[in-house]
């Protein structure tokens, strides 16, 4: 079955570690790819997302990903986190010329230690 | 200069009673989706309207009835509530064509007693 999967429920760092969130997807075609992230109590919010062009997208507050089709990727990074990264982060899929819907996977929860 | 709004934020009910979220948007876009997040966090969408037209009406039961009486608004109306109705729902909207970012609102947490 198509879907996005997102490789880590849960994961705790601590302050200035280096993060990846992984995202796996299993639609072909041309897609576009986002990253959300979801503080906690609050709405979810773009950080970033890839349509076409250079496969290594930069985000806010730090964030990049790097689409690579051949292994089906969107790969959420960022080099030194903080405490206020603390969030739940989501990777979603549209799939190009099919329709407007937009598939996320079941999120990441990220937890930085002060 | 809200993006996109909803109400009501919370929502507390009983099992049966009907009940209505509405949804909002200043953005100027022409579609508007219904997602339910559900206690693991999982995002599922329920509906997405284009110029006041259902595109995606995903399997959800009969008793949640969208109804956009215009492109800037979309409104969630639930009949029978059922204890697995509990969640949080949100709104988002985006300008024509996917490639486009979806806009989400704050959600409306509601809770079926």
């Amino acid at each position: 079955a198509q879907s996005v999967s997102q490789h880590n429920h849960h994961v705790i760092l601590s302050e200035a570690a280096s993060l990846e969130l992984g995202c796996n997807y299993s639609y072909g075609g041309t897609v576009n790819l986002f990253w959300y992230v979801q503080y906690p109590g609050q709405h979810l919010q773009l950080l970033l997302k890839y349509f076409s062009g250079d496969p290594l997208v930069k985000g806010i507050k730090g964030f990049e990903a790097e689409f690579i089709k051949s292994k089906f990727s969107f790969n959420l990074r960022k080099p030194s986190v903080q405490w206020s990264d603390t969030a739940e982060y989501f990777c979603a899929v549209n799939v190009v010329n099919r329709d407007d819907k937009i598939i996320f996977g079941k999120g990441t929860r990220l937890h930085i230690l002060p | 200069d809200t993006a996109v709004s909803q109400t009501p934020k919370y929502l507390v009910t009983q099992m049966g009673n009907d009940k209505s979220i509405k949804c909002e948007q200043n953005l100027g876009h022409d579609t508007m989706y219904w997602y339910k997040q559900d206690s693991k966090k999982f995002l599922k969408i329920m509906f997405s309207y284009n110029n006041k037209e259902l595109i995606i009406n995903e399997t959800v039961p009969n008793r949640f009835s969208p109804k956009s009486p215009d492109k800037a608004h979309l409104n969630l109306h639930i009949n029978s509530l059922e204890l697995g109705d509990s969640a949080v729902y949100f709104c988002a909207s985006s300008l024509a064509g996917t490639s486009n970012e979806q806009f989400f609102g704050p959600g409306t947490r509601l809770t079926v007693l």
